[in-house]
This record gives C-alpha cells, structure tokens and sequence, in this order.
C-alpha cells in the first residue's frame, strides 16, 4: 500500500525557516517525481515544487522560488522541503505527492499544517 | 503563473449530471493535454479522478468524465451521489515547468 507521511510542520515566526520532511513506503520511491503542494486555510490548491526521481531536476512555483528548496534521499525514501525567509502568506497544509510526471498526482499524504505568525 | 478559473460554486440532484468548468489561455489549458481534476472531502487529501484531460485512474467510478474544447476543460459527473459533494479543482501545465490550479468549486448534491 502506497502511504505517505510529512511531517515537521508548525509555527514559525516571520522571517524564519522550517524544514518538512515525507516519509514514503509502498512503491519504488526512487522511480518518481514527487510534488508538494499547498493549501491556505478555506483557499484552493497551489502548486509549490516538484522534483525528479534522481534529484536532478527540480522546480517551483514563482511564490516560493528562491525561499524553498526541494530535495529527496532515495535511500531513506524520504522528500523535503527547506522553507526560508517564511512569509504569513506561506501559512497553509503542506500536501507532499506522488508525481507520475505533469502533476499527475495520484497519491497524497494527510498533509502537515506550516503557520507563519507573530 | 495565473491560475485557472472555475465557478466557485455548482450544484445538482441526486441521479442527475453537473458540469465544471476550468478556463485557462493559451498558454496551458489551450496548448497542453495535461489536464487533470481532483476531488477534496473537507478535512482530507484531494484525490486525483482525471487525468490528462479525459482519462480515470483505476477505481474512479466511470460516472466522472473530463473533455477539453480550446482553452476550457470542463469535469463531468453524471448520476451525482451523496458522497459526490466535495471540493474539485483543475489543474494544467503550462509550460516551461510551472503547473497551475483552478480556484476550486464547490459542489453540492441537493
């Protein structure tokens, strides 16, 4: 059973960093894309990064270029996300996924909530 | 990235169809088949049910149907069901590696 973990969400202040991680399990982690993708409260879906099976590729969206880095460890199957210079608009559910390529995302975690605030 | 637009709202009786739309440009939605739709429950994970424009993934019901004409992707589910009301979203890619959503809808089974 395809599964998918993140986790290290919480609250951070303004102008700070936090790093979310996702565990995977049930699929050969080190032969797919994986995205993140985020949700502010009450707010709609918005792409954030994604990033090629062997960590060769990587992109983001315009929001958090520069700010975020995704990264991967295909031996520990894991999936990351460094979040710096943290802005109160980056307040949202970090969904981590799996990418069978053009954000054809066909498994997700439960998500982990990133606050931003003061 | 400008992200595509979808009715904030649609609704429909039980047994009957409804249709959303997904409008983009011809930057994404207009020149790519990389259309896909996702359904989100309040409190739960989106779970992808089209993809490509028109194709379902295994275990989706084949009452969801997607379809494309110039820049707008429209999602169909026919024979709505209780368990149907949810949140959907589009998305697309559109180019030079950036992929866009919908705003969502949100669908209600009167």
């Amino acid at each position: 059973e395809v599964q998918l973990v993140e986790s290290g969400g919480g609250l951070v202040q303004p102008g700070g960093s936090l790093r979310l991680s996702c565990a995977a399990s049930g699929f050969t982690f080190s032969t797919f894309w994986m995205s993140w993708v985020r949700q502010a409260p009450g707010k709609g879906l918005e792409w954030v990064a994604n990033i090629k099976h062997d960590g060769s590729e990587k992109y983001y969206g315009d929001s958090v270029k520069g700010r975020f880095t995704v990264s991967r460890d295909n031996a520990d199957h894991s999936l990351y996300l460094q979040m710096n210079s943290l802005r109160p608009d980056d307040t949202a559910v970090y969904y981590c996924a799996r990418d069978q390529g053009y954000l054809l995302l066909d498994y997700w975690g439960q998500g982990t909530l990133v606050t931003v605030s003061s | 990235q400008s992200a595509l637009t979808q009715p904030p709202s649609a609704s429909g009786s039980p047994g009957q169809p409804v249709t959303i739309s997904c409008t983009g440009s011809g930057s994404d939605v207009g020149v790519y088949n990389y259309v896909s739709w996702f359904r989100q429950h309040p409190g739960k994970a989106p779970k992808l049910i089209i993809y490509e424009v028109n194709k379902r993934p295994s275990g989706v019901p084949d009452r969801f149907s997607g379809s494309k004409s110039g820049n707008t992707a429209s999602l169909t589910v026919s024979g709505l069901q209780a368990e149907d009301e949810a949140d959907y979203y589009c998305s697309s890619y559109a180019g030079s590696n950036n992929w866009v959503f919908g705003g969502g809808t949100k669908l209600t089974v009167l």
